[in-house]
Protein backbone atom coordinates (compact mmCIF):
# COMPACT_ATOMS: atom_id res chain seq x y z
CA UNK A 1 0.00 0.00 0.00
CA UNK A 2 1.11 3.49 -0.47
CA UNK A 3 -0.23 6.77 1.58
CA UNK A 4 -0.02 10.47 1.32
CA UNK A 5 -0.05 11.45 4.24
CA UNK A 6 -2.12 14.91 4.34
CA UNK A 7 -4.60 12.93 1.43
CA UNK A 8 -4.76 9.70 2.85
CA UNK A 9 -4.11 9.56 6.35
CA UNK A 10 -4.71 5.62 6.87
CA UNK A 11 -3.22 2.96 5.09
CA UNK A 12 -3.93 -0.57 5.73
CA UNK A 13 -1.69 -3.16 4.97
CA UNK A 14 -1.51 -7.54 5.15
CA UNK A 15 0.81 -8.48 7.55
CA UNK A 16 4.34 -9.68 5.85
CA UNK A 17 3.58 -7.24 2.62
CA UNK A 18 5.70 -4.00 2.33
CA UNK A 19 4.17 -0.72 3.44
CA UNK A 20 5.17 3.04 2.03
CA UNK A 21 4.30 5.93 3.52
CA UNK A 22 4.93 9.21 1.86
CA UNK A 23 5.75 12.85 3.13
CA UNK A 24 5.72 15.78 0.95
CA UNK A 25 8.08 18.50 2.17
CA UNK A 26 7.71 22.71 2.19
CA UNK A 27 11.13 24.00 2.15
CA UNK A 28 13.60 23.29 -0.77
CA UNK A 29 16.73 24.40 1.83
CA UNK A 30 15.13 21.84 4.19
CA UNK A 31 18.77 19.62 4.94
CA UNK A 32 17.70 17.13 7.57
CA UNK A 33 14.92 14.44 7.76
CA UNK A 34 13.69 12.15 10.46
CA UNK A 35 11.07 9.52 10.59
CA UNK A 36 9.07 9.28 13.92
CA UNK A 37 6.78 6.26 15.10
CA UNK A 38 4.22 6.92 17.60
CA UNK A 39 2.38 4.07 18.78
CA UNK A 40 -1.12 5.05 20.68
CA UNK A 41 -0.39 6.29 24.37
CA UNK A 42 3.12 6.64 23.76
CA UNK A 43 5.69 9.29 22.58
CA UNK A 44 7.40 9.57 19.06
CA UNK A 45 10.11 7.25 18.72
CA UNK A 46 12.62 7.50 16.12
CA UNK A 47 12.72 5.20 13.20
CA UNK A 48 15.68 6.41 10.71
CA UNK A 49 16.82 9.76 9.19
CA UNK A 50 18.34 11.35 6.26
CA UNK A 51 20.62 14.05 5.37
CA UNK A 52 20.07 16.04 1.85
CA UNK A 53 23.53 14.67 0.35
CA UNK A 54 21.70 10.85 0.42
CA UNK A 55 18.74 10.08 -1.86
CA UNK A 56 18.44 6.83 0.32
CA UNK A 57 19.21 5.02 3.46
CA UNK A 58 18.49 1.99 5.03
CA UNK A 59 17.60 0.31 8.68
CA UNK A 60 16.53 -3.14 9.89
CA UNK A 61 13.52 -3.32 7.68
CA UNK A 62 12.94 0.35 6.87
CA UNK A 63 14.03 2.36 4.13
CA UNK A 64 14.12 6.14 3.65
CA UNK A 65 14.20 7.53 0.11
CA UNK A 66 14.59 11.21 -0.72
CA UNK A 67 13.13 13.02 -3.93
CA UNK A 68 14.66 16.25 -3.09
CA UNK A 69 13.54 17.41 -7.13
CA UNK A 70 9.74 17.28 -6.16
CA UNK A 71 10.01 17.70 -2.29
CA UNK A 72 9.29 13.86 -1.06
CA UNK A 73 10.24 11.39 1.79
CA UNK A 74 8.94 7.70 1.98
CA UNK A 75 9.58 5.46 4.64
CA UNK A 76 9.11 1.79 3.01
CA UNK A 77 8.55 -0.92 5.68
CA UNK A 78 9.35 -4.43 4.87
CA UNK A 79 7.60 -7.35 5.91
CA UNK A 80 5.00 -5.33 8.03
CA UNK A 81 4.35 -7.20 11.11
CA UNK A 82 1.36 -6.17 13.59
CA UNK A 83 3.71 -4.32 15.70
CA UNK A 84 4.25 -1.52 13.33
CA UNK A 85 1.04 -0.79 13.66
CA UNK A 86 1.16 3.17 14.37
CA UNK A 87 0.97 6.94 13.11
CA UNK A 88 4.28 7.56 11.53
CA UNK A 89 4.88 11.01 10.78
CA UNK A 90 8.08 12.79 9.25
CA UNK A 91 9.91 15.46 10.49
CA UNK A 92 12.04 18.50 8.04
CA UNK A 93 15.01 20.61 9.39
CA UNK A 94 15.06 23.98 8.36
CA UNK A 95 17.17 26.83 9.13
CA UNK A 96 20.36 26.16 11.61
CA UNK A 97 18.50 27.35 14.49
CA UNK A 98 17.49 25.53 17.59
CA UNK A 99 13.82 25.69 16.32
CA UNK A 100 14.05 24.42 13.18
CA UNK A 101 12.24 21.12 13.16
CA UNK A 102 8.60 20.70 11.71
CA UNK A 103 6.39 17.43 11.60
CA UNK A 104 3.61 16.46 9.61
CA UNK A 105 0.31 15.50 11.21
CA UNK A 106 1.21 11.84 10.27
CA UNK A 107 -0.24 8.29 8.60
CA UNK A 108 -1.86 5.80 10.26
CA UNK A 109 -0.52 2.49 9.33
CA UNK A 110 -2.80 -0.80 10.65
CA UNK A 111 -1.80 -3.96 10.15
CA UNK A 112 -4.42 -6.33 9.11
CA UNK A 113 -3.43 -10.09 10.47
CA UNK B 1 19.49 4.45 30.50
CA UNK B 2 16.42 6.21 31.00
CA UNK B 3 16.29 8.92 28.05
CA UNK B 4 13.39 11.70 28.38
CA UNK B 5 11.49 10.99 31.29
CA UNK B 6 8.03 13.18 31.95
CA UNK B 7 6.30 13.27 35.14
CA UNK B 8 3.44 12.57 36.09
CA UNK B 9 2.00 10.65 33.03
CA UNK B 10 -1.79 12.11 33.81
CA UNK B 11 -3.69 15.30 35.37
CA UNK B 12 -7.08 16.70 35.61
CA UNK B 13 -7.51 20.21 36.78
CA UNK B 14 -9.97 22.70 37.14
CA UNK B 15 -10.48 26.09 35.31
CA UNK B 16 -7.96 28.53 36.95
CA UNK B 17 -6.09 25.20 38.62
CA UNK B 18 -1.88 25.92 38.16
CA UNK B 19 0.78 23.17 37.64
CA UNK B 20 3.75 22.05 36.54
CA UNK B 21 5.22 19.71 34.50
CA UNK B 22 8.45 18.00 34.90
CA UNK B 23 11.04 16.41 31.83
CA UNK B 24 14.37 14.94 32.78
CA UNK B 25 17.13 13.97 30.30
CA UNK B 26 20.01 11.73 31.13
CA UNK B 27 21.16 12.44 27.95
CA UNK B 28 23.40 15.61 28.50
CA UNK B 29 21.57 17.32 25.65
CA UNK B 30 21.78 21.29 25.63
CA UNK B 31 18.31 21.85 23.65
CA UNK B 32 14.86 20.64 25.05
CA UNK B 33 11.58 21.31 24.14
CA UNK B 34 7.92 21.61 24.95
CA UNK B 35 5.65 20.30 22.19
CA UNK B 36 1.69 19.85 22.34
CA UNK B 37 -0.27 16.83 20.58
CA UNK B 38 -3.76 17.61 19.70
CA UNK B 39 -6.24 15.58 17.39
CA UNK B 40 -5.78 15.97 13.34
CA UNK B 41 -2.59 18.61 13.83
CA UNK B 42 1.25 17.92 13.92
CA UNK B 43 3.54 18.54 17.17
CA UNK B 44 3.09 22.14 17.73
CA UNK B 45 5.95 23.96 19.90
CA UNK B 46 5.56 25.50 22.93
CA UNK B 47 8.81 26.77 24.21
CA UNK B 48 12.11 25.61 23.78
CA UNK B 49 15.71 25.72 25.53
CA UNK B 50 18.88 25.69 23.66
CA UNK B 51 21.35 25.51 27.23
CA UNK B 52 20.89 25.91 31.20
CA UNK B 53 19.48 29.23 32.17
CA UNK B 54 17.70 30.46 28.51
CA UNK B 55 14.42 29.97 27.15
CA UNK B 56 12.43 30.75 23.96
CA UNK B 57 8.95 31.06 22.35
CA UNK B 58 7.65 28.80 20.23
CA UNK B 59 5.00 28.85 17.87
CA UNK B 60 2.07 28.27 20.70
CA UNK B 61 3.70 29.77 23.89
CA UNK B 62 0.74 31.85 24.97
CA UNK B 63 -0.88 30.41 28.56
CA UNK B 64 2.77 28.80 29.24
CA UNK B 65 5.62 29.37 30.91
CA UNK B 66 9.39 27.50 31.30
CA UNK B 67 12.31 27.30 32.96
CA UNK B 68 15.59 25.50 32.55
CA UNK B 69 17.25 25.82 35.84
CA UNK B 70 19.59 22.96 35.58
CA UNK B 71 21.01 21.60 32.43
CA UNK B 72 19.13 18.03 32.54
CA UNK B 73 15.79 19.73 33.48
CA UNK B 74 12.91 21.79 31.82
CA UNK B 75 9.85 22.55 33.57
CA UNK B 76 6.41 23.44 31.79
CA UNK B 77 4.02 25.51 33.63
CA UNK B 78 0.37 26.39 33.39
CA UNK B 79 -0.38 29.44 35.80
CA UNK B 80 -4.48 29.21 35.13
CA UNK B 81 -5.18 25.90 33.12
CA UNK B 82 -7.97 26.52 30.81
CA UNK B 83 -9.76 23.80 28.80
CA UNK B 84 -8.19 25.02 25.41
CA UNK B 85 -5.16 23.63 27.24
CA UNK B 86 -6.74 20.18 27.02
CA UNK B 87 -4.24 18.02 25.14
CA UNK B 88 -0.85 15.62 25.54
CA UNK B 89 1.98 17.27 26.51
CA UNK B 90 5.57 16.06 24.98
CA UNK B 91 8.89 17.20 26.12
CA UNK B 92 12.30 16.24 23.82
CA UNK B 93 15.85 16.81 23.82
CA UNK B 94 18.34 16.88 21.13
CA UNK B 95 22.40 17.00 20.96
CA UNK B 96 22.50 19.82 18.74
CA UNK B 97 20.07 22.21 15.98
CA UNK B 98 20.84 19.48 13.25
CA UNK B 99 20.42 15.79 15.54
CA UNK B 100 18.00 13.47 16.05
CA UNK B 101 15.49 14.88 18.44
CA UNK B 102 14.17 12.33 21.55
CA UNK B 103 11.08 12.68 22.88
CA UNK B 104 9.53 11.59 26.84
CA UNK B 105 5.94 9.52 27.00
CA UNK B 106 4.17 12.37 27.10
CA UNK B 107 1.78 13.63 29.63
CA UNK B 108 -2.19 13.89 28.95
CA UNK B 109 -3.46 16.71 30.29
CA UNK B 110 -7.19 17.43 30.97
CA UNK B 111 -9.05 20.76 32.30
CA UNK B 112 -12.40 20.94 33.11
Amino acid sequence: GESVGLHLPTLSVQEGDNSIINCAYSNSASDYFIWYKQESGKGPQFIIDIRSNMDKRQGQRVTVLLNKTVKHLSLQIAATQPGDSAVYFCAENKGTGANNLFFGTGTRLTVIP
Amino acid sequence: NAGVTQTPKFRVLKTGQSMTLLCAQDMNHEYMYWYRQDPGMGLRLIHYSVGEGTTAKGEVPDGYNVSRLKKQNFLLGLESAAPSQTSVYFCASRWGPKNIQYFGAGTRLSVL
